[in-house]
């Protein structure tokens, strides 16, 4: 079974702090992958890696930075926390080729709230 | 550009009843896709992909590219059914990046 971890189930922070989020699989998968997710508006991609120390970004970056040192461990980071950034963060990874080789698998997700 | 719209944000029926959450989308080429749930205290896990072509606990989807549209079906809703479904297309060379809908919450009431 595909197991994607979180760091944190819940995350209390305040303006400006800065804040890790980390993410790790065992399923040795290329691509990983993180989300926000909030009501209304679905999941929107934050950053994606397809190797290690390789990165892109997805639809909303601005103001976030991700770190992937190693296969299994993917990173995300808030610069300068801020109260727009209260969201739940979903972390996923899947491997490379076609088929079902490149399901995406979900972390449980990190609820973070910045006062 | 790729986009997927899900036009309910919430959708309420009876056990029993037939259901279907509607998925629209646009793309230039051929995507493919997905249909992802999250059951309540669950993670977000895929349901069904166009192309297996399959049925996944009772639902199924068709890819209709005159209509762009990828719309979950199940004839007879059951109470377990309940919970948020979101429409997910890939497009071509992404390294497997989804683009999501916004996502619509079933509730199937007894």
């Amino acid at each position: 079974d595909v197991k994607v971890t979180q760091s944190s189930r819940y995350l209390v922070k305040r303006t400006g702090e800065k804040v890790f989020l980390e993410c790790v699989q065992d399923m040795d998968h290329e691509n990983m992958f993180w989300y926000r997710q909030d009501p209304g508006l679905g999941l929107r991609l934050i950053y994606f890696s397809y190797d290690v120390k390789m990165k892109e970004k997805g639809d909303i970056p601005e103001g976030y930075s991700v770190s992937r040192e190693k296969k299994e461990r993917f990173s995300l980071i808030l610069e300068s926390a801020s109260t727009n950034q209260t969201s739940m963060y979903l972390c996923a990874s899947s491997g490379s080729g076609t088929g079902s080789l490149n399901e995406q698998f979900f972390g449980p997700g990190t609820r973070l709230t910045v006062l | 550009a790729q986009r997927v719209t899900q036009p309910e944000k919430l959708l309420s029926v009876f056990k029993g009843a037939p259901v279907e959450l509607k998925c629209n989308y646009s793309y230039s080429g051929s995507p493919e896709l997905f249909w992802y749930v999250q059951y309540s205290r669950q993670r977000l896990q895929l349901l069904l992909r166009h192309i297996s072509r399959e049925s996944i606990k009772g639902f199924t989807a068709d890819l209709n590219k005159g209509e762009t549209s990828f719309h979950l079906k199940k004839p007879f809703a059951q109470e377990e059914d309940s919970a948020m479904y979101y429409c997910a297309l890939r497009g071509g060379t992404s390294y497997g990046k989804l683009t999501f809908g916004q996502g619509t919450i079933l509730t199937v009431h007894p």
